[in-house]
């Protein structure tokens, strides 16, 4: 079946504690992004890339990094977590740059203490 | 940059039309496509125009007009399951950077 599959669902961490949420594809996509989900804002977008090696940021990065190793993953890494990163995040893939429809993860709500 | 505009809410009943409208102000696009969001889960993509005009797949279509910078989702023969977020978003066409309006939670109601 072809998916998005972040990991985890749901996490509670402590402030500083660094922590990492996977995002795997299965559909041989060149863009991956990430996005985070705040009551009453929409998606922003953190982090995108548009092939393996080649990471660009979007409009909220900031306490962010991520990696493109292998096309099918896209990390997202928080290397100090604070509590105005308690969010939902969701990881999203598309076959190409421009703009063909993105094919999003479950999500994974993040708690930071 | 970018930025889209939605109505934070829209009601509807039942088996009504409703009109959800997407208003933006940027630099070079691909097209405008719509999400949809259930609750906090997936948002999941249901409409695209990348050119000017309607675009239609079932209950649902989605219009462009890129010389009024306006686009709009229109759903008909609203149902229950209908009630939902609904995302317009673009992708910049100098870069990867997409972006995403605030949402409108549509109610449906009996």
């Amino acid at each position: 079946e072809a998916q998005v599959t972040q990991n985890p669902r749901y996490l509670i961490t402590v402030t500083g504690k660094k922590l990492t949420v996977t995002c795997s594809q299965n559909m041989n996509h060149e863009y991956m992004s990430w996005y985070r989900q705040d009551p009453g804002l929409g998606l922003r977008q953190i982090y995108y890339s548009m092939n393996v090696e080649v990471t660009d940021k979007g409009d909220v990065p900031e306490g962010y990094k991520v990696s493109r190793k292998e096309k099918r993953n896209f990390p997202l890494i928080l290397e100090s977590p604070s509590p105005n990163q308690t969010s939902l995040y969701f990881c999203a893939s598309s076959p190409r740059q421009n703009n063909s429809p993105l094919h999003f993860g479950n999500g994974t709500r993040l708690t930071v203490t | 940059g970018q930025s889209l505009e939605q109505p934070s809410e829209v009601t509807a009943v039942e088996g009504a039309i409703v009109q959800i409208n997407c208003t933006y102000q940027t630099s070079g696009f691909y097209g405008l496509s719509w999400y949809q969001q259930h609750d906090g889960g997936a948002p999941t993509f249901l409409s695209y125009n990348a050119l000017d005009g309607l675009e239609e797949t079932g209950r649902f279509s989605s219009f462009l007009s890129r010389s009024d910078s306006y686009g709009y989702l229109l759903l008909q023969e609203l149902q229950m399951k209908d009630s939902a977020s609904y995302f317009c978003a673009v992708r910049a066409t100098n870069a990867g950077k997409s972006t995403f309006g605030d949402g409108t939670t549509l109610t449906v109601k009996p």
